[in-house]
């Protein structure tokens, strides 16, 4: 069975870093690109960014490019976020997910972010 | 960039109604596109891929169509588990962009 558990969610003041970390099981995960996919609270669903198989290609969005970092480790099985520069707007819930042919056919269960004073 | 607009934002629908929502893309995506649904509290699920390709495990009342710019999600015979937003998205090219989701309540 496929399984994502995040953690390194909490609350972080603004313009403060945190690291996010997805471990993955029940995959061949060095096979899989991964992506993270937040969701602001009521809101809908916003790609964050995207790391190929062996971690040498990565994309973000405009929102988040220079202040956010994803990276691997295939031998740890774990993708990470690394959040740098934090601002109100970042406040969400990050999902780590297993992407197949383009499309995210698993997805962790979220981890909490909130950037407040 | 590509903006992905869904319409409704919402609907409310009897179990056993058939529910058609939208997907529209701002510019040609092909089929690339997949439809995911959320249920309150629990992280997103994939439902179609590539438009009209249903994932494993997800029921055949759920549908997808369309190409280009216009996408369909089709519920038949809708069921009370139902109940949940719908997020369309672009896929396979950069930014994966997402719709504002389709919210389907039932009465």
């Amino acid at each position: 069975e496929v399984q994502l558990v995040e953690t390194g969610g909490g609350l972080v003041q603004p313009g403060r870093s945190l690291k996010l970390s997805c471990v993955a099981s029940g995959f061949t995960f060095s096979s899989y690109w991964m992506y993270w996919i937040r969701q602001a609270p009521g809101k809908g669903l916003e790609w964050v960014s995207s790391i190929n198989t062996d971690g040498g290609s990565t994309y973000y969005p405009d929102s988040v490019k220079g202040r956010f970092t994803i990276s691997r480790d295939n031998a740890e099985n774990t993708v990470y976020l690394q959040m740098n520069s934090l601002r109100s707007e970042d406040t969400a819930t990050y999902y780590c997910a297993k992407v197949r042919r383009g499309v995210m056919d698993a997805w962790g269960q979220g981890a909490s972010v909130t950037v407040s004073s | 960039n590509i903006v992905m607009t869904q319409s409704p934002k919402s609907m409310s629908i009897s179990v056993g109604d058939r529910v058609t929502m939208n997907c529209k893309a701002s510019q040609n995506v092909y089929n690339n596109i997949a439809w995911y649904q959320q249920k309150p509290g629990q992280s997103p699920k994939l439902l179609i891929y590539y438009a009209s390709n249903r994932y494993n495990g997800v029921p055949d009342r759920f549908t997808g169509s369309g190409y280009g710019t216009d996408f369909t999600l089709t519920i038949n015979s809708v069921q009370a588990e139902d109940a949940a937003f719908y997020y369309c998205q672009r896929i396979y090219n950069s930014p994966y962009t997402f719709g504002a989701g389709t919210k389907l309540e039932l009465k």
